[in-house]
């Protein structure tokens, strides 16, 4: 069974201040996948990384596939209250539509 | 679009009922998946299907059952309610063809089982 270890588990910090957010495995995916989830609502897709090494931004949210595509990380710029969620990532394998989901960091912005 | 709609929201069983979660998505994805969440454990897989006709199992099948008889929808059967299945279960979809946009999921059933 593969396994996603998020870190860390509960976050809570200032409006404006910049965090870190850790996906990582021992082993290899396709691809890796970050939603953010609401309370009473279901996840939400923020945004797949394909390619080892890979970056990609959504305004003041930046993702990373490790280089060797057993990790991610999620930063995030100056945060507002409006991040306040869920944080969850998810694995894929090729030809596989078994999603492993990790195990969650819940981040709360302070205004 | 509506997209996933699952009904629903709420229920509480007694130990030993039967019921259906039902699951309905009106964007023609071929890709529908249970999932349950846990405090602390995220979400687990417990079926999938890649088309109607074709099931498969996830990572906690015991205690469900699934059929996929049309494209749309993807009920999901709890045999005989135990307090172990007291969770929130969602059911997601995605277009085969489009990997990268990840699933879309429905807005949850918050079951308890006493």
């Amino acid at each position: 069974t593969q396994l996603l270890e998020q870190s860390p588990q509960f976050l809570s910090i200032q409006e404006g201040e910049n965090l870190t957010v850790y996906c990582n495995s021992s082993s290899v995916f396709s691809s890796l996948q970050w939603y953010r989830q609401e309370p009473g609502e279901g996840p939400v897709l923020l945004v797949t990384v394909v390619t080892g090494g890979e970056v990609k931004k959504l305004k003041r949210l930046t993702f990373q596939f490790g280089d060797a595509r057993k990790d991610s990380s999620l930063h995030i710029t100056a945060a507002q209250p409006g991040d306040t969620g869920l944080y969850l990532c998810a694995g894929t394998n090729f030809g596989n539509e078994k999603l492993t989901f990790g195990t969650g960091t819940r981040l709360t912005i302070i205004p | 679009n509506a997209g996933v709609t699952q009904t629903p929201k709420f229920q509480v069983l007694k130990t030993g009922q039967s019921m259906t979660l039902q699951c309905a998505q009106d964007m023609n994805h071929e890709y529908m998946s249970w999932y349950r969440q846990d405090p602390g454990m995220g979400l687990r897989l417990i079926h999938y299907s890649v088309g109607a006709g074709i099931t498969d199992q996830g990572e906690v099948p015991n205690g469900y059952n699934v059929s996929r008889s049309t494209t749309e929808d993807f009920p999901l059967r709890l045999l005989s309610a135990a307090p172990s299945q007291t969770s929130v279960y969602f059911c997601a979809s995605r277009n085969r063809q489009a990997n990268l946009y990840g699933y879309t999921f429905g807005s949850g059933t918050r079951l308890t089982v006493v």
